[in-house]
């Protein structure tokens, strides 16, 4: 079962546009860990923000913000102002059960592509 | 500045013809992960050492195998690369502490398989 859902397959959009990356996952734990990466078609993943899941403190990083939900096992990020350099894949990520080594479930990503 | 680093970026071998990509790291972190990444999907995970101990992913194919001769390198030995195999290898480390820790990625080796 997939236990990361980001629906959106592909966004376009022109510079200075805002746009919301959509992440729904699924867990039974009660504490876990959830992950945005970005992917420049350089192929590198970048990591972009952790968040356990005993923090649902929203998140502001220059452009950058996330809205984390519990109540709806939701964890978007949405890009203000959105530049060329911005266009990439970003994958939302899942780890379960610290206790253990916690493997990662990612999302399938979804394919930014921002246009001047 | 390099933390995680791959070699070589791309690599083209032969069907059949073994092929090793390495990784180090310069993070002094205790687990190393291998992942392999097909066109338009997510990393797949073949394998990682916590230490020295090596967990292998039940559906990771025999073919990969993987070494881990100190705590900076770590290798993936592909020994009869198929056309299948063709891929970007992914490789990642992070610290485990009991927490679960953020996973550093490497720039990825692309594989093309002739």
């Amino acid at each position: 079962a997939q236990k990361v859902t980001q629906a959106q397959t592909e966004i376009s959009v022109v510079e200075k546009e805002d746009v919301t990356l959509d992440c729904v996952y699924e867990t039974r734990d009660t504490t876990y860990y959830l992950f945005w990466y970005k992917q420049p078609p350089s192929g590198e993943l970048v990591f972009l923000i952790r968040r356990n899941s005993f923090d649902e403190q929203n998140e502001i990083s220059g452009r950058y913000s996330w809205n984390f939900q519990k109540s709806t096992s939701s964890f978007n990020f949405t890009i203000t102002a959105s530049q060329v350099v911005d266009s990439a894949v970003y994958f939302c990520a899942l780890s379960e059960n610290p206790d253990s080594w916690g493997k990662f479930q990612f999302g399938a990503g979804t394919q930014v592509v921002v246009t001047p | 500045d390099a933390m995680v680093i791959q070699n070589p970026r791309y690599q083209v071998t032969q069907f059949g013809k073994p092929v090793t990509l390495s990784c180090s790291q310069t993070l002094n972190h205790n687990v190393m992960y291998w992942y392999q990444q097909k066109s338009s999907q997510a990393p797949k995970l073949l394998f990682h050492y916590y230490d020295k101990d090596f967990n292998n992913e039940a559906d990771t194919p025999d073919n990969f195998q993987s070494r881990r001769p100190n705590t900076s390198f770590c290798f993936l030995d592909i020994r009869s690369p198929g056309l299948g195999d063709a891929a970007m290898y992914l490789c990642a480390t992070s610290r485990r502490t009991g927490a679960q820790e953020t996973q550093y990625f490497g720039p990825g080796t692309r594989l093309l398989v002739l």
